[in-house]
Formats: structure tokens, C-alpha cells, sequence
């Protein structure tokens, strides 16, 4: 298995939802990565877990929680998001944090907030 | 600050031509540099992944060099085809990767 599975592929919630969205990866690869994609613009780290543990937060704000329960599995958990979170949301794996290998990406799902 | 640019942001030719994607960086301290594609509201596709110790890579008709020295890479396109059509972004790899803002090919029939 090569790829990195995201599920759902498209998501409407309202402001005062909650949701999660899921990845998984059987690759055996311990770095996992978070990115949200505005529309025309290049894709932007939101989190990156190494080894199960949290490495990485850009900054991001609470609204968006990171959870990483197994090494396979990468989940996002939403509340009380803002219509401009609307974007598209990456996840991607490698095998290691920050080192000379390639990362994969999943096909992303595709949120919007009214 | 570690910089990838990307140019041109667009372009557009006829189909059957070769054409080259630029991309440079600032930080020449790369792990890798990879190319990927994105279809319109899809994820992305890795084309080739370049490792800092080497100068090039080949799949089909692609061909990616890098050359950390002058900070940059070029993706050759060669025979292009309307299927080719989408955005093509770089990737230098540091301890986290950064993007390019992408190229969008389209190639007409």
C-alpha cells in the first residue's frame, strides 16, 4: 500500500459544528503532516507529528486540534470554525521528520464552512 | 528565510511541445527537491523526488535537475499533451517543506 487515505473528500459544516477529518497511511511511515490550500495558492504546514507526538504547530489556532492515535492514523478534529477555513485540507506522511525523503500526499478534503 | 519562487506562474502552448518549469530557492541546505502536480480541487501527485546529492531524475517524458549551488531546478516537459494540463508545484525539503506557488500549464490541443 503506497498511498495516504483522506476521508471525507468533501465536508459543509456550520460554524457551531463538530467535525473530524481522518488519514491513514500503512506505509509504515512516522512523520505526519497536516496542510491547509487556499484556492490558487501554494499549500501551508499546519502541523507535523513525529513518532505520535505533536512536532510541529504553526501557529495554528485552537479551533483546529491534531490528534495522532496510532502511527497510521492522523485525524483533525474542527469546532467552531469561520467561513474563511474553507479551504482544501493535505495530509501527508514520509518516512522519517525532516530528512532526505520524499513526503506523499493524500487527495485532500475539500471543506467549506457556512 | 527559505524562499521557493516559481516562474512563470502560468503557461499556456500548443500540444507536441517541450517546455521547462523553473524553480529556485534561497536556502541551498535542501534534504530534497520535489516535483509535484495538482489537479484542479485534487491532491497532489509526486512527479520526482531529487535528492541533494544528485543532479537529476527521469520518468518518461520528465526529466528534473537540481543544481544547489545556484539555488534551482527545472522540470522538462518533453511532447507535451493536453493531459499534461494542471499545476505544477516544487517542493524544497528542510525540516519541513516549502512550496512554490505553481505553475499552470495548459496545453491546447
Amino acid at each position: 500500500d503506497t498511498e495516504v487515505t483522506q476521508t471525507p473528500k468533501h465536508l459543509v459544516m456550520g460554524m457551531t459544528n463538530k467535525k473530524s477529518l481522518k488519514c491513514e497511511q500503512h506505509m509504515g511511515h512516522r512523520a505526519m503532516y497536516w496542510y491547509k490550500q487556499k484556492a490558487k495558492k501554494p499549500p501551508e504546514l499546519m502541523f507535523v507529528y513525529s513518532y505520535e507526538k505533536l512536532s510541529i504547530n504553526e501557529s495554528v489556532p485552537s479551533r483546529f486540534s491534531p490528534e495522532c492515535p496510532n502511527s497510521s492514523l492522523l485525524n483533525l478534529h474542527l469546532h467552531a470554525l469561520q467561513p474563511e477555513d474553507s479551504a482544501l485540507y493535505l495530509c501527508a506522511s514520509s518516512p522519517r521528520e525532516g530528512t532526505n525523503y520524499g513526503y506523499t500526499f493524500g487527495s485532500g478534503t475539500r471543506l467549506t464552512v457556512v | 528565510k527559505q524562499e521557493v519562487t516559481q516562474i512563470p506562474a502560468a503557461l499556456s502552448v500548443p500540444e507536441g511541445e517541450n517546455l521547462v518549469l523553473n524553480c529556485s530557492f534561497t536556502d541551498s541546505a535542501i534534504y530534497n527537491l520535489q516535483w509535484f502536480r495538482q489537479d484542479p480541487g485534487k491532491g497532489l501527485t509526486s512527479l520526482l523526488l531529487i535528492q541533494s546529492s544528485q543532479r537529476e531524475q527521469t520518468s518518461g517524458r520528465l526529466n528534473a535537475s537540481l543544481d544547489k549551488s545556484s539555488g534551482r531546478s527545472t522540470l522538462y516537459i518533453a511532447a507535451s499533451q493536453p493531459g499534461d494540463s494542471a499545476t505544477y508545484l516544487c517542493a524544497a525539503s528542510y525540516n519541513d517543506m516549502r512550496f512554490g506557488a505553481g505553475t499552470r500549464l495548459t496545453v491546447k490541443p
